[in-house]
C-alpha cells in the first residue's frame, strides 16, 4: 500500500488568489494524479503528473488554472490560480502502486470567498 | 469516454441488515476499485477487483467483466458503514480513474 499525505487539509481563500496544494506519497510511484470533487458530486480527473515532463490535463481543465509540478517520484503540487467561490472544492492527490491500486490522499478542503 | 453507472443512488438501512451495491460499466476495463468516503471526506481502498470475487470480512465483492458489471455486498451492516461508496475504473487506455456518482448509504441504530 501507499500512505499519501496533502497539505493544506484545508484552507479558505479570497477570490482572485491562488493555492498550491502539497501532495507527498510514502514510496516511489510511477503515476500521480489530481482529482476535484465538487460539494455532494463525484471525483473528477483534473490531470496525470507526470515525472519530469508536463502535466496531461483532462478536457475542461487548463494548465493557466491548475499548474502541476512533479519533480521526483514521490511528490507532487497542485495550484489553483486566480481563484473563484466555483473552485470550492475537495482536491485529492493519488497514486498508482505497483500493486496495480490507487490510493488517495486524505484531500484538501478549499473554500473560496 | 467510458460511463460508469451506480445503483441505488441513496439506500437507508437499518443496522444488522445486508445490501448489495451494482455498478455498470460501458466498455472493457483493466482496473476496477470499491472506495468507501467517510462522513470526513477520507476515501478508503476497499477492493481492487476487475474480476472475479474477493471478501474482506463483512464485505465482498464480485466482478462479471464479460457482462460489465460489479456487485458490492455489505453483511451485518453497522453505523459505521455509512457514507458514500464509488465505483472506479480505468480502461485498457489507462491508469485515470473515471468514478461513478456513487451510492450514498446511511446505516440507521
Amino acid at each position: 500500500s501507499a500512505v499519501i499525505s496533502q497539505k493544506p487539509s484545508r484552507d479558505i481563500c479570497q477570490r482572485g488568489t491562488s493555492l498550491t496544494i502539497q501532495c507527498q506519497v510514502d514510496s516511489q510511484v510511477t503515476m500521480m494524479f489530481w482529482y476535484r470533487q465538487q460539494p455532494g458530486q463525484s471525483l473528477t480527473l483534473i490531470a496525470t503528473a507526470n515525472q519530469g515532463s508536463e502535466a496531461t490535463y483532462e478536457s475542461g481543465f487548463v494548465i493557466d488554472k491548475f499548474p502541476i509540478s512533479r519533480p521526483n517520484l514521490t511528490f507532487s503540487t497542485l495550484t489553483v490560480s486566480n481563484m473563484s467561490p466555483e473552485d470550492s472544492s475537495i482536491y485529492l492527490c493519488s497514486a498508482w502502486t505497483a500493486q496495480e491500486t490507487q490510493y488517495f490522499g486524505p484531500g484538501t478542503r478549499l473554500l473560496v470567498l | 469516454g467510458i460511463q460508469v453507472e451506480q445503483s441505488p443512488p441513496d439506500l437507508i438501512l437499518q443496522e444488522g441488515a445486508n445490501s448489495t451495491l451494482r455498478c455498470n460499466f460501458s466498455d472493457s476495463v483493466n482496473n476496477l476499485q470499491w472506495f468507501h468516503q467517510n462522513p470526513w471526506g477520507q476515501l478508503i481502498n476497499l477492493f481492487y477487483i476487475p474480476s472475479g470475487t474477493k471478501q474482506n470480512g463483512r464485505l465482498s465483492a464480485t466482478t462479471v467483466a464479460t457482462e460489465r458489471y460489479s456487485l458490492l455486498y455489505i453483511s451485518s451492516s453497522q453505523t459505521t458503514d455509512s457514507g458514500v461508496y464509488f465505483c472506479a475504473v480505468a480502461t485498457n487506455s489507462g491508469y485515470a480513474l473515471n468514478f461513478g456518482k456513487g451510492t450514498s448509504l446511511l446505516v440507521t441504530p
